[in-house]
């Protein structure tokens, strides 16, 4: 199976500061048909989670343009430009490249 | 609006079975894989199942393989998973969840517990 890992796995952030998380896969996520299937998903407190990006760096429907995925082969990262209160939570990474679907352990965003 | 509705969990036994369902509503759900995935208490994420949208194949985590069963009724709108053999790790969050390869809606329920113990 796939081993996804994220770094770090807490990550304390001031408002209106940066932030960046790493995910880093076992084995390349390019699929035989050149797309490389990387998603990032964000659970708030209390809530089901929600994706954010898919295929690397493509933002779902209704998300701020302060989040913006990046990478390839077997490193990615997701940044958020201006982190906002309503940003804390846990994000996932996860790879649909290679069955079984892995996530990565998570990252707690919390404010400082 | 899309809408995903888990409902079957519960407290069961050791070596117990349980069948949890997914009413789904909002998209035409006969066109869409869909996958289980669930999160132990204050841990994180763990995909569990995927069936695809005609239930002609289906794929497993390792954890669940042979334990374990996704299933489908597409003129029912339901998602089902039959789980055998349970065991206490098996305890968790049980979410359905519709997440498309590329673009489009995606959905997650709000997910029903799961407790294994005696």
């Amino acid at each position: 199976d796939v081993v996804m890992t994220q770094s770090p796995l807490s990550l304390p952030v001031t408002l209106g500061q940066p932030a960046s998380i790493s995910c880093r896969s076992s084995q390349s996520l390019v699929y035989s048909d050149g797309n490389t299937y990387l998603n990032w998903f964000q659970q708030r407190p209390g809530q089901s989670p929600r994706r954010l990006i898919y295929k690397v760096s493509n933002r779902d429907s209704g998300v701020p343009d302060r989040f913006s995925g990046s990478g390839s082969g077997t490193d990615f990262t997701l940044k958020i430009s201006r982190v906002e209160a309503e940003d804390v939570g846990v994000y996932y990474c996860m790879q649909g490249t290679h069955w079984p679907w892995t996530f990565g352990q998570g990252t707690k965003v919390e404010i400082k | 609006q899309v809408q995903l509705v888990e409902s079957g969990g519960g407290v069961v036994q050791p070596g117990g079975s349980l069948r949890l369902s997914c009413a789904a509503s909002g998209f035409t759900f006969s066109s869409y894989g869909m996958h289980w995935v669930r999160q132990a208490p204050g841990k994180g994420l763990e995909w569990v199942a995927f069936i695809r949208y005609d239930g002609s194949n289906k794929y497993y985590a390792d954890s669940v393989k042979g334990r374990f069963t996704i299933s489908r009724d597409n003129s029912k709108n339901t998602l089902y998973l039959q789980m055998n053999s349970l065991r206490a790790e098996d305890t968790a969050v049980y979410y359905c969840a519709k997440v498309p390869y590329g673009s489009g809606t995606t959905c997650w329920g709000q997910g029903t517990l799961v407790t294994v113990s005696s």
